[in-house]
C-alpha cells in the first residue's frame, strides 16, 4: 500500500531564510506527487506536482520541488521565506485503478520568525 | 470562476444524530473526493465520486456514506454521530483526465460532535 512520511513535524525558520520540507514516499509504480499548503482554519491549496519528465518542479508562490526516484524522495524548496508562508504542508501520492485516491502525510507545520 | 463550494462551514450536533455535508464542485469537474482531517490521524480518504457513481472507499465505519448527483454536486451523511466524528471534512473536485491528483479543494466543513 503506498504511504507518505514527512519527518518533521515542525519547522521553525527566520524571515529571508531558505527552506526544506522533506518528504518520502512509497509506492509500487510510477508516482504522481503532489505538495499542499494548508493555511489555519482553511482547505488544501496545491502548490505543484510532478507526473513525469523534469525531475525538478516549480510551482506557485516561489516554491520548487524536486522529484529523486533512488531515495523515494520528494522535498519542497524556497530559496527565501515570507512571514506569509507561515502554514502546513501536506505531501501526498496519488494511486489509481480501483485505488483512486490521493495519499497524504501527517504534514509539517512552519512557522516564520520575523 | 467559481471554486468548490462547501456548506455548512461549521456545524455542531449531539452524540447520535445524523449530518449531511454538501460539496459543489467547480463548473465541469465530475469528480469529487472526500477527505476527513483530525489532528491525531491527519487526512484520511473517505471516498470518491465520479459520474455519480463511488468509484472508491476508504477505511470507515458504513454510519459514513456518499452520494453524487448528476449535477455532480455531492454529498456526506453521518449517521449515529459519535464524538470521534468531530473533524473538517474537505471536499475536492478534479476535470476529467486531470483526476491524477490534481485536486481542488473547498474550506471545509468544520463538524463538531458534543
Amino acid at each position: 500500500a503506498q504511504s507518505v512520511t514527512q519527518p518533521d513535524i515542525h519547522i521553525t525558520v527566520s524571515e529571508g531564510a531558505s527552506l526544506e520540507l522533506r518528504c518520502n514516499y512509497s509506492y509500487g509504480a510510477t508516482p504522481y506527487l503532489f505538495w499542499y499548503v494548508q493555511s489555519p482554519g482553511q482547505g488544501l491549496q496545491l502548490l505543484l506536482k510532478y507526473f513525469s519528465g523534469d525531475t525538478l518542479v516549480q510551482g506557485i508562490k516561489g516554491f520548487e520541488a524536486e522529484f529523486k526516484r533512488s531515495q523515494s524522495s520528494f522535498n519542497l524548496r524556497k530559496p527565501s521565506v515570507h512571514w506569509s508562508d507561515a502554514a502546513e504542508y501536506f505531501c501526498a501520492v496519488f494511486s489509481g485503478g480501483s485505488n483512486y485516491k490521493l495519499t497524504f502525510g501527517k504534514g509539517t507545520l512552519l512557522t516564520v520568525n520575523p | 470562476k467559481a471554486g468548490v463550494t462547501q456548506t455548512p462551514r461549521y456545524l455542531i450536533k449531539t452524540r447520535g444524530q445524523q449530518v449531511t455535508l454538501s460539496c459543489s464542485p467547480i463548473s465541469g469537474h465530475r469528480s469529487v473526493s472526500w477527505y476527513q482531517q483530525t489532528p491525531g490521524q491527519g487526512l484520511q480518504f473517505l471516498f470518491e465520486y465520479f459520474s455519480e457513481t463511488q468509484r472508491n472507499k476508504g477505511n470507515f465505519p458504513g454510519r459514513f456514506s456518499g452520494r453524487q448527483f448528476s449535477n455532480s454536486r455531492s454529498e456526506m451523511n453521518v449517521s449515529t454521530l459519535e464524538l470521534g466524528d468531530s473533524a473538517l471534512y474537505l471536499c475536492a473536485s478534479s476535470r476529467p483526465g486531470q483526476g491524477k491528483g490534481g485536486y481542488t479543494f473547498g474550506s471545509g466543513t468544520r463538524l463538531t460532535v458534543v
